[in-house]
């Protein structure tokens, strides 16, 4: 069975500073991968996904997220932050296409100004 | 106009009441799910149906029904509300055909149970 593991409930950093959002999994398979991200009073939006193409994954709004087998991590990361990132963050992860998606339990982001 | 729409948008209930979540969409997905939503607790899968003649129990499916009447349509019933239900409840909806399972979310159901 899959599972996933947000390692930080909540992540603040300054305005225009780096962000780095850990996920680690676990899988029997090889896995799909994926970040959502949820702003305030906001349904649910695709960020990026991993499907075993390139191993470095790039989304929308500047992020990107690098899938490693070796470490079972898909770490969610952007160059520089801007206030509109505030929001919360969920990590998943799909072991075969007949089995529902897994959700970590989310990384709220706050930025800074 | 969206592709995943939820009504109602909020909902205030009292305890023992039976409510009705339902969820429409227009992508022409197979694949539709119900999530609910407890703070620091991600998103909790409730039922999933695979097509019409397919439902599925999720993580937490006790005091909680489903009926998929369409390929569009799926609905969440409580069938007898009890406050630790007050949650946050998303619809999602996924195509098995493409090449990964994205799913696409419906805005939320807020409800409240007194």
């Amino acid at each position: 069975a899959q599972s996933v593991t947000q390692l930080d409930s909540h992540v603040s950093v300054s305005e225009g500073t780096p962000v780095l959002l850990r996920c680690n999994y676990s899988s029997s398979y090889s896995p799909s991968l994926f970040w959502y991200v949820q702003h305030p009073n906001k349904g649910l939006q695709l960020l990026l996904k991993y499907t075993s193409a390139a191993t470095l994954v790039k989304g929308i709004n500047g992020f990107e997220a690098e899938f490693k087998k070796s470490e079972t991590s898909f770490h969610l990361t952007k160059p520089s932050a801007h206030m509109s990132d505030a929001a919360e963050y969920f990590c998943v992860v799909s072991d075969l296409g007949n089995t529902p998606l897994v959700f970590g339990k989310g990384t709220r982001l706050s930025v800074i100004a | 106009d969206a592709d995943v729409t939820q009504t109602p948008r909020n909902r205030i209930t009292k305890t023992g009441k039976r409510i009705m979540l339902e969820c429409s969409q227009t992508k022409g997905h197979d694949r539709m799910y119900w999530y609910r939503q407890d703070p620091g607790l991600g998103l909790q899968l409730i039922y999933y149906s695979f097509d019409v003649k397919d439902i599925n129990k999720g993580e937490i499916s006790d005091g909680y029904s489903v009926s998929r009447q369409a390929q569009a349509k799926f609905s969440l019933s409580l069938e007898s509300a009890i406050p630790n239900q007050t949650a946050l409840y998303f619809c999602a909806t996924s195509d098995p055909r493409g090449p990964e399972e994205t799913q696409y979310f419906g805005p939320g159901t807020r409800l409240l149970v007194l």
